[in-house]
């Protein structure tokens, strides 16, 4: 399958600093999404890109979509508590003959020090 | 609800047993994928169906592992003889199968091999 490298593995921050980790790839993707993942929970998506240099905004957190399409970033500002997780980007190619289209990095665990 | 289902929620069973895991997808998703991941490690991506396609069973990781999806709508995931390195968090994912429709994930069954 791809792959994708994200980072970093993980991240210690104060709460109120910002937080910004990324995801490359050596392919080219159709669309770019960003989950999160609560302890006991399945992930839940964050921040969904379709274009090369979107650039979206959900809250606080903001993703792009790489211009080479081989990397997406997502910024989280003025981190809170309730951030903590485990961050998953995903790249996802065009549909095909059936073969399996979507594919995880390794994710980024965030721990917020109050 | 109107989200992914996934039952049983846990299932202890003992070494050597046959398990069965069950996915609810969303209704109207034609895309259904199955996930392992062991704990506080990343998704491993085990299989997917969309629509009438013979699956993609690319990523699972024995023969005792299997999986069907019955009328495009529930699937079910076996293991047969299972180990104890079977242990993990089984999570489903569904989507509307196009290309730019992001998954939800159900809240994943944690199997526990004793």
């Amino acid at each position: 399958g791809q792959q994708l490298n994200q980072s970093p593995q993980s991240m210690f921050i104060q709460e109120g600093e910002d937080v910004s980790m990324n995801c490359t790839s050596s392919s080219i993707f159709n669309t770019w999404l960003w989950y999160k993942q609560d302890p006991g929970e399945g992930p839940v998506l964050l921040i969904a890109l379709y274009k090369a240099g979107e650039l979206t905004s959900n809250g606080r957190l903001t993703a792009q979509f790489g211009i080479t399409r081989k990397d997406s970033f997502l910024n989280i500002s003025a981190s809170i508590p309730s951030d903590v997780g485990i961050y998953f980007c995903a790249g996802q190619l065009a549909l095909g003959t059936g073969a399996n289209n979507l594919f995880f990095g390794t994710g980024t665990r965030l721990t917020v020090i109050p | 609800g109107a989200g992914v289902s996934q039952s049983p929620s846990n299932k202890v069973t003992e070494k050597g047993k046959d398990v069965e895991l069950r996915c609810d997808p969303i209704s109207g998703h034609t895309a259904l994928y199955w996930y392992r991941q062991s704990l506080g490690q990343g998704l491993e991506f085990l299989i997917y169906f969309q629509g009438n396609s013979a699956p993609d069973k690319s990523g699972l990781p024995s023969d005792r592992f299997s999986a069907e999806r019955t009328g495009g709508s529930v699937s079910t995931l076996t293991i047969q003889r299972t180990q104890q390195e079977d242990s993990a968090v089984y999570l489903c994912a569904s989507s509307r199968g196009r290309s730019n429709q992001p998954q939800h994930f159900g809240d994943g069954t944690r199997l526990s091999i004793l």
